[in-house]
């Protein structure tokens, strides 16, 4: 079974542009949770997304988004980057967050993002 | 609110050593608990697991795992060090009950372990 993808792999992007990241997870899997991953804040929860909705949130701020689709894959969009965007985010997939047994998440390669 | 704490963020050991790396957290209530480790420019990869049931837990590359309730700690270890274990390793919870907490891994710091030949 292939494992969770994203793409693209590396981005540079100026201050106060936009960026959309993608990520396939695991065939058969519905939950995609996205971190942020930096030096000085560790590996941060950004969202969740079961079957296109949007679950749970964590302490970002609107400029964050994201979305599900049918087919389970998910896009997260930064708006008006900053240089602190700078990061790798990371997406994960898992079969069911909520099942004891199934709820352990897969990670991809990650995005490096870098805000100049 | 729950919180992870992996106690040294880089442990050095010999090649073939004992691999001991701490992990302790915060919650009346045991939360699932899981071991990740991270080779450069890299994801992921999932260690082990503990939900419920028994108390040590065996994972890939020989890791394994112990569940302490009393003293809330879920420490790594592993008894023989091997140069491509030379990683960052992170502990992670994922915390129990209501519906704010789905999907949400809290994870340490890390620890980056480094091993000497």
């Amino acid at each position: 079974k292939a494992g969770v993808t994203q793409t693209p792999r590396y981005l540079i992007k100026t201050r106060g542009q936009q960026v959309t990241l993608s990520c396939s997870p695991i065939s058969g899997h519905r939950s995609v949770s996205w971190y942020q991953q930096t030096p000085g804040q560790g590996l941060q929860f950004l969202f969740e997304y079961f079957s296109e909705t949007q679950r749970n949130k964590g302490n970002f701020p609107g400029r964050f988004s994201g979305r599900q689709f049918s087919n389970s894959r998910s896009e997260m969009n930064v708006s008006t980057l900053e240089l602190g965007d700078s990061a790798l985010y990371l997406c994960a997939s898992s079969l069911d967050p909520q099942a004891p047994l199934q709820n352990e998440q897969y990670f991809g390669p990650g995005t490096r993002l870098t805000v100049t | 609110a729950q919180s992870v704490t992996q106690l040294g963020s880089h442990v050095s050991v010999s090649e073939g050593a004992l691999v001991l790396l701490r992990c302790n957290y915060s919650s009346s209530v045991p939360p699932y608990l899981f071991w990740y480790v991270q080779y450069p420019n890299q994801g992921l990869q999932l260690l082990l697991k503990y939900t419920t049931g028994a108390t040590l837990v065996k994972g890939i590359n020989g890791f394994e795992a112990e569940f302490k309730k009393s003293e809330t700690s879920f420490h790594l270890t592993k008894p023989s060090a091997h140069m491509s274990d030379a990683a960052e390793y992170f502990c992670a919870v994922i915390p129990l009950g209501g519906s704010s907490n789905t999907g949400k891994l809290i994870f340490g710091q890390g620890t980056t372990l480094q091993v000497k030949p």
